[in-house]
């Protein structure tokens, strides 16, 4: 069955320092998996996803993500943490046995410090 | 290209009473999902149309329900609120083709006194 565990429930990093939200799925076969951003009293916004085309994947605002087969995980990073980076994250995989619902992980909350 | 549009954006219920939210998906999307968030529990999966049928259904009491119309716009009803009812509402649509990302709404914020 597919899940994914995100394994950092909050991260506090400070502006202008690199920011790593770390996710590990698990999937019997090739995934989709996404990562979401979530700011307060808001719906979800799609930061990027994969595919299984390239390993490393360009999102908005910055954000890539490299999937590692090896290592079964999906980390979300960006070089440069801004003010307005502060939201909460979300990895998401999903189940496709004849529906395509939507796994969450748990959600990391990012906080940046100035 | 409008996006995912919920309506209310805020709800205020008594308990006992009933309520309905809507949703309405992107153009040409079929496919809508709800999702309850809370503190406690996260985001978890209520249920997913599409072309008006329910497709997956979520760990709930039969007290959440819903339904999809022929346009795609879809509902959820809840009956006798409880005070744990009191949560986000998310709608998501997507186009039925695999590994396409799903487009949230803003949500309904619902609460149970």
């Amino acid at each position: 069955a597919q899940s994914v565990t995100q394994l950092d429930s909050h991260v506090s990093v400070s502006e202008g320092t690199p920011v790593l939200l770390r996710c590990n799925y698990s999937s019997s076969y090739s995934p989709s998996l996404f990562w979401y951003v979530q700011h307060p009293n808001k719906g979800l916004q799609l930061l990027l996803k994969y595919t299984s085309a390239a390993t490393l994947v360009k999102g908005i605002n910055g954000f890539e993500a490299e999937f590692k087969k090896s290592e079964t995980s999906f980390h979300l990073t960006k070089p440069s943490a801004h003010m307005s980076d502060a939201a909460e994250y979300f990895c998401v995989v999903i189940k496709s046995s004849g529906t395509y619902k939507y796994i969450f992980g748990t959600g990391t909350r990012l906080k940046v410090l100035a | 290209k409008a996006g995912v549009t919920q309506t209310p954006r805020y709800l205020i219920k008594t308990r006992g009473q009933q309520v309905t939210l809507s949703c309405s998906p992107i153009s040409g999307h079929r496919s809508v999902s709800w999702y309850q968030q809370t503190p406690g529990q996260g985001l978890q999966f209520l249920f997913e149309y599409f072309s008006e049928t329910q497709r997956n259904k979520g760990n709930f009491p039969g007290r959440f329900s819903g339904r999809q119309f022929s346009n795609s716009r879809s509902e959820m009803n809840v009956s006798t609120l409880e005070l744990g009812d009191s949560a986000l509402y998310l709608c998501a649509s997507s186009q039925e083709i695999r590994n396409t990302e799903a487009f949230f709404g803003q949500g309904t914020r619902l609460t149970v006194v």
